[in-house]
């Protein structure tokens, strides 16, 4: 268990709607990313926070938007949802300074989402 | 842009024997080159990282051998065991906690 909890597990949804995912860091963490795992794409980062802040910003649609709240837990909102959003989304997180010594990154286990 | 690239795409090794998975990138401001293991319904579990400045790390059966100029990395598992069975991802980032950029993955099996 990395200590990263994502919610939903799995996510049946129809296009054109919106979905939102939550995740909770591990306790301490302030960075958290999300990536998109598809079976074409691969693990592809879509953003990252840094204690509320975004802090870098990868591939994401302009439908999808993130934020990061004074919690620490972020979520990631998918509208407009289209066949091709369908992957596995996971959320990461890290204690967030850049190269300082232990700043592993540590996935949740993810969310399935299906767009029917 | 793809800017690690990871062979092979899957690879079947008997029990015993040695696992080599491995990665080129192009971008020389990747600092930080870590490798996840990851088993199906799990997320990526870092497995072992290395540094450019040194050109080999070894964790257990795992290690990480580093080629600085031909900008390559490679993953050997010796004594590889079925329960080694996973999706192995190269990665690179410009510092430990940056965004990673990860290769395309291999599908490794260990026949028992």
């Amino acid at each position: 268990d990395s200590g990263v909890t994502q919610t939903p597990k799995h996510l049946i949804t129809a296009t054109g709607q919106r979905v939102t995912l939550r995740c909770s860091p591990r306790s301490g963490d302030l960075s958290v990313y999300w990536y998109q795992q598809s079976l074409d794409q691969g693990l592809q980062f879509l953003i990252q926070y840094y204690n509320g802040e975004e802090r870098a910003k990868g591939n994401i649609l302009e439908r999808f938007s993130a934020q990061q709240f004074p919690d620490l837990h972020s979520e990631l909102n998918l509208s407009s949802l289209e066949l091709g959003d369908s992957a596995l989304y996971f959320c990461a997180s890290s204690v967030g300074v850049a190269g300082a010594m232990g700043n592993t990154i540590y996935f949740g286990e993810g969310s399935w989402l299906t767009v029917v | 842009q793809q800017q690690v690239k990871q062979s092979p795409q899957s690879l079947i090794v008997q029990k015993g024997g040695i696992s080599i998975i491995n990665c080129a990138y192009e971008n020389t401001a990747f600092d930080y080159f870590p490798w996840y293991q990851q088993f199906p319904g799990k997320g990526p579990a870092l497995l072992i990282a290395i540094r450019p400045d040194v050109s080999e790390k070894k964790e257990g059966r795992f290690t990480i051998s580093f080629n600085k100029s031909a900008k390559q990395f490679s993953l050997h598992i010796m004594d590889s065991q079925p329960g080694d069975s996973a999706t192995y991802f190269c990665a690179a980032s410009k510092a430990s906690g940056s965004r990673l950029t990860f290769g395309e993955g291999t599908q490794l099996t260990v026949n028992p």
